[in-house]
């Protein structure tokens, strides 16, 4: 079973750039989920994508998007980055249902903004 | 007010201690309580989850939750030095997004 992958580990873009993160799910899981955790804080939920459609976000601003492919990889977009976008993002994948709160997180992709 | 607040710590305690970590939360709705473990440069990794109230045993580890007073414990018995690590709480209602605390800090010296 692989369990979640991400790339690239690091990332360091200028300040108004666009980036691309990408995910690969756990083998059999249909549900990705995204989040950015700053520096000494804990994961902010950004969004949620279930089989292709996005289903759920927190309060992060529509630069932030996201797709999830047919096989359930998935990408997170940032447009104009900003300092503040400075932080690891993580991806988790699960199942729906009752085992959709059995989140297996990737090792994350640490963007630094300057 | 934060949904999640959880004591950043940081936490020092010597090999074999029985540690304690908690979090406390104002959302009544929440029904799903989880516990991750964090090394550095890592990912989350799921430890524990929990329906509702009441405890759950892992082997060393155990939940506890009390919706009455809203807060929610972990505690390690036996600590090692590989349970040196940031510890996460998280929470959701059904259908909703995760909550997740600041973490804890935990040093377990040898």
């Amino acid at each position: 079973e692989t369990g979640v992958t991400q790339s690239p580990t690091h990332l360091i873009k200028t300040r108004g750039q666009q980036v691309t993160l990408r995910c690969s799910s756990q083998s059999g899981h249909n549900t990705v989920s995204w989040y950015q955790q700053a520096l000494g804080q804990g994961p902010q939920f950004i969004f949620q994508y279930y089989r292709e459609e996005e289903n759920g976000r927190g309060n992060f601003p529509p630069r932030f998007s996201g797709l999830q492919f047919p096989n359930y990889s998935s990408e997170l977009n940032v447009n104009a980055l900003e300092l503040d976008d400075s932080a690891l993002y993580l991806c988790a994948s699960s199942l729906e249902g009752t085992r959709a709160y059995e989140q297996y997180f990737g090792p994350g992709t640490r963007l630094t903004v300057t | 007010q934060k949904e999640v607040e959880q004591d950043p710590g940081p936490l020092s305690v010597p090999e074999g201690a029985i540690v304690s970590l908690n979090c406390t939360y104002s959302n009544s709705a929440f029904q799903y309580f989880m516990w991750y473990r964090q090394y550095s440069r890592k990912g989350p990794e799921l430890l524990m989850y929990t329906y509702s109230s009441g405890n759950k045993e892992d082997g060393r580890f155990t939940a506890q939750v009390d919706k009455s007073s809203k807060y929610i414990s972990l505690f390690i018995r036996d600590s090692q030095p590989s349970d040196s690590a940031t510890y996460l709480c998280a929470m959701s209602a059904p259908g909703n997004q995760f909550y997740f605390g600041t973490g804890t800090s935990l040093t377990v010296i040898p």
